[in-house]
């Protein structure tokens, strides 16, 4: 069965860091998202992608989060620098069309911890 | 905005048994769609079940079913022959259609199942 796969798992860096995470979605899935979940909190969407395009990044800390989706395949996103606040899980997914009703089918994320 | 409200943090339930989750939302709109998520511990997020708001009859799916009460905004899940793969932190979200299709998601419920 496709998955989406993201790395690294873990990732352990100090504040003012720069770090990068990276996400394959399943093959064919058009739309890609962004989530981060902290600790004891659902998830909340940083950036969503239709193909290369940007659908939304209401939500995205533009100061120092940046995020692309170049070939419209595999996407990455960026924290420079990176502060205490930081720290969360940072999830992928990704769904076939940017229909509400797609399922959007999850990576197992990168949980970064930032010192 | 729509905002999701999960009020249980935790739960627990014998194994064979039932339980039930709740989740109540706030929105204006009048299509949307709803979504129950697990997140078993160390494991990617996946569907569990879905509801589409203009629909009057409540979803199954095998062992899951919803009660979806629109004009109170009540969304609960119900778990039958609870098993201990149920265990797992789960998700109540919402999209609503026409949007950007991105899913706001409750605080969740941190389920487990005893044997």
């Amino acid at each position: 069965e496709a998955e989406v796969a993201q790395s690294p798992r873990y990732k352990i860096t100090e504040k003012s860091q720069a770090v990068a995470f990276w996400c394959d979605p399943i093959s064919g899935h058009a739309t890609l998202y962004w989530y981060r979940q902290i600790l004891g909190q659902g998830p909340e969407l940083l950036v969503q992608f239709q193909d290369e395009s940007v659908v939304d990044d209401s939500q995205l800390p533009k100061d120092r989060f940046s995020a692309e989706r170049l070939k419209g395949v595999d996407s990455t996103l960026k924290i420079q620098p990176a502060e205490l606040g930081d720290s969360a899980m940072y999830l992928c997914a990704s769904s076939l069309a940017d229909r509400g009703l797609e399922t959007q089918y999850f990576g197992p994320g990168t949980r970064l911890l930032v010192l | 905005a729509q905002t999701v409200t999960q009020s249980q943090p935790e739960m627990s339930v014998q194994e064979a048994e039932t339980v039930t989750l709740s989740c109540t939302y706030d929105t204006s709109e009048s299509n949307y769609y709803l979504f129950w998520y697990k997140q078993p511990p160390s494991r990617q997020m996946i569907l569990v079940i879905r509801q589409e708001a203009y629909k009057q009859q409540n979803a199954t799916e095998n062992r899951f079913s919803v009660n979806f009460q629109k004009a109170a905004k009540s969304f609960s899940l119900k778990i039958s022959d609870s098993q201990l793969g149920d265990t797992a932190m789960y998700f109540c979200a919402f999209s609503f259609q026409g949007g950007s299709e991105k899913l706001v998601f409750g605080k969740g419920t941190k389920l487990t199942v005893n044997p």
